[in-house]
């Protein structure tokens, strides 16, 4: 089945660690996304890539890094200059002409 | 910018019973698409539906349905005979259509509970 694979589903890191969130889809979608989720504030856009080889910086980029040398990855580092980095992440992908989003089942950061 | 509002941070039903969700958004665009996502317990967001602002038509999906008032920018969703597998937050979304590029708005969510 398509869709869209997150892993790992929890993870805990010490501060100072960097750590990378994995994304992959199967849906052959260009245009893939990162969201941050924390209590009462909705979904805040991390990054995007359109295409492969190619990314922009959402609204709360400082402190991540992403890369697209493949169609179907889409790689998250919380680097140790994300100051407040627990959250839930979200990656998905674009579909259609409306350009709905497609959601993996997210990855739960915590930092000790 | 274009911004989209929940009001609703908490919503209740009985089982079987009939719920609105609010949304409002600002935009000076004409064309454009809205969204409505349910996240789960088990977090993973899911579209439960889908408006296109050029058709005046509300869209339905089965026991949920919209009604989307362009002029006043406003945008709820219906669910009726609620279940108890409807419990989860909700948001609400906003794309504009201009470009393709051009990404989704999220709402700060509502929270829906559903008492048997």
């Amino acid at each position: 089945d398509g869709g869209i694979t997150q892993s790992p589903k929890y993870l805990f890191r010490k501060e100072g660690q960097n750590v990378t969130l994995s994304c992959e889809q199967n849906l052959n979608h260009d245009a893939m996304y990162w969201y941050r989720q924390d209590p009462g504030q909705g979904l805040r856009l991390i990054y995007y890539s359109q295409i492969v080889n190619d990314f922009q910086k959402g609204d709360i980029a400082e402190g991540y890094s992403v890369s697209r040398e493949k169609k179907e990855s889409f790689p998250l580092t919380v680097t140790s200059a994300q100051k407040n980095p627990t959250a839930f992440y979200l990656c998905a992908s674009k579909r259609g002409l409306a350009g709905e989003l497609f959601f993996g089942e997210g990855s739960r950061l915590t930092v000790l | 910018a274009q911004t989209v509002t929940q009001s609703q941070p908490e919503m209740s039903v009985q089982e079987a019973e009939t719920v609105t969700l609010s949304c409002t958004y600002d935009t000076s665009e004409s064309d454009y698409y809205l969204f409505w996502y349910k996240q789960p317990p088990s977090r993973q967001m899911i579209l439960v539906i889908r408006q296109e602002a050029y058709k005046q038509q509300n869209a339905t999906e089965n026991r949920f349905s919209v009604n989307f008032q362009k002029a006043a920018k406003s945008f709820s969703l219906k669910i009726s005979d609620s279940q108890l597998g409807d419990a989860a937050m909700y948001f609400c979304a906003y794309r504009s259509a201009r470009h393709e590029s051009d990404k989704l708005i999220f709402g700060t969510g509502t929270r829906l509970q559903v008492f048997p």
